[in-house]
C-alpha cells in the first residue's frame, strides 16, 4: 500500500516567493495533519483536517500560511510570502479517525 | 511545564542491553499514547500505541503506561545498532491533537 505522498521532497526558494507544498494522504484515511519540524521547536502541528474540513488551525504561525483540502486525496500548504525563518521540514500525516498517524517523507524547505 | 516531556539524551546503551525511554505528560484526561521512531533525515515512524494502563508488547518493544503517575515508557530489549534513532513520545489530548515530546536520542554501540 502506498503511504502518505508529499511533493516536492526539497524546495529552495528566495525570500518573498510563494511556496506550495502538496500531500496525498493514505487512501481511506479521513484526517490529515500538517506539521513543521525544526531543531529549535521540535515537531509542531500547524493545522489538521477531518473529512476535508479544517478543524484546528491554531498552530499556523501567521497569515502568510494557508492550507486547503479540496478533496479526500489532496491537500496543500502554501506560504506567501516566504521568509528565511520558514526554513524547516514540513510533514504531512494522515489517520483514520484521530489516533494513529502515519507520516509522509516530508518536504525540506530552505528559504534564502 | 511542557505538555509532553522527554529527556533529550543521548541515551547510550551497549548492543544487547535493554534501552528504557521515558515520557511524562501533563493532561490527565489524555487517552491515547504513541511512540514514534525517527532516523536522522527521515520522517517519524509509528512503532507502538497504548491506550490502557499496563504493558503492551510487540516483538522487542514494550510500551508501559501508568495514567495515575502520568508517564509512559518504551523498553527496547536486545538493543541493536539499527535501533539508534530519536524516539518521540506523542499524547492525544482531549483536544484531539497529538502533542509530541522533543524526543530522546538513543545510541546503541557495538
Amino acid at each position: 500500500d502506498a503511504g502518505v505522498i508529499q511533493s516536492p521532497r526539497h524546495e529552495v526558494t528566495e525570500m518573498g516567493q510563494e511556496v506550495t507544498l502538496r500531500c496525498k494522504p493514505i487512501s481511506g484515511h479521513n484526517s490529515l495533519f500538517w506539521y513543521r519540524q525544526t531543531m529549535m521547536r521540535g515537531l509542531e502541528l500547524l493545522i489538521y483536517f477531518n473529512n476535508n474540513v479544517p478543524i484546528d488551525d491554531s498552530g499556523m504561525p501567521e497569515d502568510r500560511f494557508s492550507a486547503k483540502m479540496p478533496n479526500a486525496s489532496f491537500s496543500t500548504l502554501k506560504i506567501q510570502p516566504s521568509e528565511p525563518r520558514d526554513s524547516a521540514v514540513y510533514f504531512c500525516a494522515s489517520s483514520l479517525g484521530l489516533d494513529e498517524q502515519y507520516f509522509g517523507p516530508g518536504t525540506r524547505l530552505t528559504v534564502t | 511545564q511542557k505538555e509532553v516531556e522527554q529527556n533529550s539524551g543521548p541515551l547510550s546503551v551497549p548492543e544487547g542491553a535493554i534501552a528504557s525511554l521515558n515520557c511524562t505528560y501533563s493532561d490527565r484526561v489524555s487517552q491515547s499514547f504513541f511512540w514514534y521512531r525517527q532516523y536522522s533525515g527521515k520522517s517519524p515512524e509509528l512503532i507502538m500505541s497504548i491506550y490502557s494502563n499496563g504493558d503492551k508488547e510487540d516483538g522487542r518493544f514494550t510500551a508501559q503506561l501508568n495514567k495515575a503517575s502520568q508517564y509512559v515508557s518504551l523498553l527496547i530489549r536486545d538493543s541493536q545498532p539499527s535501533d539508534s534513532a530519536t524516539y518521540l513520545c506523542a499524547v492525544n489530548t482531549n483536544t484531539d491533537k497529538l502533542i509530541f515530546g522533543t524526543g530522546t536520542r538513543l545510541q546503541v554501540f557495538p
